[in-house]
């Protein structure tokens, strides 16, 4: 079966531009939930959708948004970029919400 | 969610059986222990996790104390593509329709010494 699947897999944007990452989550998974992860640190949640709705968000400013497409598919979208987003954008889908999140390779982004 | 503490990092002789602990104190009834690892520059791996009882699955086995307020991962037979960082995550068991997005720490950074 296929995992959780990101595209594309590495970006170079300079600052101010914006950026669109997509995520397929796994076969029959309702859940998606994004995670940013900077060098050196742990990754940090951004966003959890569920069954197309926004069930929460982490601590990003509102140059971060996201969608969940009916398939279930979603993207991520950074407007006006700054160095400091330069990161590994993680992807995670989940059967449902508290069921465990399987996690995708990552898109690697990076602003110049 | 509890927080977890866990050493920043641990060496292994490979064919040895990797012990990794984390403490969660302040765990509440409905509280899972999950663990993942990642490997330099890929995406979190899912590994196991558990409530209350002891946990095992092909990829390792998960000891919770009678109290829930610490938990070790054991890799029985490490080998030197199990060399990662290990996060020890507890999360509630349902969200009730709230966000339940995985608090990540630090991680303890195994190395599996040839």
């Amino acid at each position: 079966d296929a995992g959780v699947t990101q595209s594309p897999t590495h970006l170079i944007k300079t600052r101010g531009q914006h950026v669109t990452l997509r995520c397929s989550p796994i076969s029959g998974h309702k859940s998606v939930s994004w995670y940013q992860q900077v060098l050196g640190q742990g990754p940090q949640f951004i966003f959890q959708y569920y069954e197309k709705e926004e069930r929460g968000r982490g601590n990003f400013p509102d140059r971060f948004s996201a969608r969940q497409f009916p398939n279930y598919s979603s993207e991520l979208n950074v407007n006006a970029l700054l160095l400091g987003d330069s990161a590994l954008y993680l992807c995670a889908s989940s059967v449902g919400q508290g069921r465990t999140q399987y996690f995708g390779p990552g898109t690697r982004l990076l602003v110049l | 969610d509890a927080k977890t503490t866990q050493p920043t990092s641990m060496d292994c002789a490979e064919g040895r059986a990797a012990n990794l602990p984390c403490n969660h104190s302040t765990i509440s009834g409905n509280e899972y222990v999950y663990w993942y690892r990642q490997i330099h520059s890929q995406g979190p791996q899912y590994i196991i996790h558990g409530l209350k009882n002891n946990e095992t699955n092909e990829m390792a086995s998960l000891i919770i104390t009678e109290d829930r307020k610490s938990s070790t991962l054991i890799l029985p037979h490490a080998t030197l593509r199990d060399t990662a960082v290990y996060y020890c995550i507890v999360r509630v068991a349902t969200s009730g329709g709230g966000a339940d997005g995985l608090t990540f720490g630090k991680g303890t950074h195994l190395i599996i010494q040839p």
